[in-house]
């Protein structure tokens, strides 16, 4: 079983319209949870970490249930420049103590259209 | 805003030879990272480190693969005797402290071996 699954997409959508991403974690034990974005051939960047109360940061929303072990984000009012693939990526403490382990999706490609 | 340099940016190598991809981490960070990325797949952990010892590694990381802290700034990874299937990006990392902090990534080294 995958660690980390998301829709592979590609989402296509146009301008102005709210995109939906889920994501399910296999490992309970999950202790962080996050969404990176990737532009193509670059590196992952944070966009925002994911809390259990839910989280806002203008845009983005992001939601966390972690009785059925999924994640959301939200776009709404998706701009051009949102074109990116978004990445769900968790962490857990690992026996070895190290939290810097994160485990990636493979990521959700969005494409947004004038 | 501080970031991870890596160089170099893009090495294409014969299967059999050695490499070395170097990444300088933000300067007071004190957790390392290399992770990969295979064209088309997930983004992959490779190692961490931390106090000049490795404190996890994947599966992925072999005998075939080793990190060094040279100095005060470098932070390396040896492929001993590369394959073709080690072609793929490889992303350096630093944070500041274990537990959730942000997770700085340099902008990749992309390793062609044929």
């Amino acid at each position: 079983r995958k660690e980390v699954e998301q829709d592979p997409g590609p989402f296509n959508v146009p301008e102005g319209a709210t995109v939906a991403f889920n994501c399910t974690y296999s490992n309970s034990a999950s202790q962080s949870f996050f969404w990176y974005r990737q532009d193509c051939r670059k590196e992952p960047k944070l966009l925002m970490s994911v809390y259990s109360s839910g989280n806002e940061d203008g845009r983005f929303t992001a939601q966390l249930n972690r009785a059925s072990q999924y994640i959301s984000l939200l776009i709404r009012d998706s701009k051009l420049s949102d074109s990116a693939t978004y990445l769900c990526v968790v962490n857990h403490e690992t026996y070895g103590g190290s939290q810097g382990n994160l485990i990636f999706g493979k990521g959700t490609k969005l494409s947004v259209k004038p | 805003e501080p970031e991870v340099t890596q160089t170099p940016s893009h090495q294409v190598t014969q299967m059999g030879q050695e490499v070395i991809l170097r990444c300088v981490p933000i300067s007071n960070h004190l957790y390392f990272y290399w992770y990969r990325q295979i064209l088309g797949q997930k983004v992959e952990f490779l190692v961490s480190f931390y106090n000049n010892e490795i404190s996890e590694k994947s599966e992925i990381f072999d005998d075939q693969f080793s990190v060094e802290r040279p100095d005060g700034s470098n932070f390396t990874l040896k492929i001993r005797s590369t394959k073709l299937e080690d072609s793929a990006m490889y992303f350096c990392a630093s944070t500041l402290l274990e537990g959730g902090n942000t997770i700085y990534f340099g902008e990749g080294s992309w390793l062609t071996v044929v």
